[in-house]
């Protein structure tokens, strides 16, 4: 079966600084997506980047980048010149290619501190 | 903006009660999920449906049970509530789509309804 670790429960970064949150998985499959994924207090979850296995390119969305490496099955996030605005817990998050249905796999989440 | 709302932020029961989570989407798509998050645990699968009346468990769907009569509503039901189903809920949707786009799907999700059982 599929799983996805964050080992970061915690991090705090400086605004304006750049932070990395770490996420690995494990899978026989060779054909996936990963996602990470945002949730601010008021709790609404919502997309930041996504990332297509088959791609060896790096997403990367404005000050929010991926750093993808397949073979380790590592996927971390980062993000450069740090807000106040994305202090939030954030999910590393899996799907299969193959997939019907489009159900994800969880990580434990990381919660992100932004101190002014 | 598609919007997924649940009915109701903060929800107290007692041990059980029958409780209900209600769910609806406003963008038509065919896929609904339903979560529960715990702290150090992330978000874990109850349900999920990928269209009118058909549903399929999730990896975590002993106590609860769900209902999709209609396309855009989605709802939760706990049987008989019991304290360890305290938690936060979510609901979220997703757009329908070849089995590859599917799973490059963003899902959309509710803000959540924080269920306590006493």
């Amino acid at each position: 079966a599929q799983t996805v670790t964050q080992s970061q429960p915690e991090m705090s970064v400086q605004e304006a600084e750049t932070v990395t949150l770490s996420c690995t998985y494990d899978t026989s499959e060779s054909d996936y997506y990963l996602f990470w994924y945002k949730q601010p207090p008021s709790r609404q979850m919502i997309l930041v980047i996504r990332q297509e296995a088959y791609k060896q390119q790096n997403a990367t969305e404005n000050r929010f980048s991926v750093n993808f490496q397949k073979a380790a099955k590592s996927f971390s996030l980062k993000i450069s010149d740090s807000q106040l605005g994305d202090a939030a817990m954030y999910f590393c998050a899996y799907n299969r290619g193959s997939s019907n249905t489009g159900k994800l796999i969880f990580g434990q989440g990381t919660t992100l501190q932004v101190k002014p | 903006d598609v919007k997924v709302t649940q009915s109701s932020r903060y929800l107290v029961k007692r041990t059980g009660e029958k409780v209900f989570l209600e769910c609806v989407q406003d963008m038509d798509h065919e896929n609904m999920f339903w979560y529960r998050q715990d702290p150090g645990l992330g978000l874990r699968l109850i349900y999920f449906s990928y269209d009118v009346k058909m549903k399929e468990k999730g990896d975590i769907p002993e106590g609860y049970s769900v209902s999709r009569e209609k396309k855009e509503r989605f709802s939760l039901i706990l049987e008989s509530a019991s304290t360890n189903q305290t938690s936060m809920y979510l609901c979220a949707s997703s757009s329908p789509g070849t089995a590859t786009e599917l799973s490059n799907q963003p899902q959309h999700f509710g803000d959540g309804t924080r269920l306590s059982i006493l």
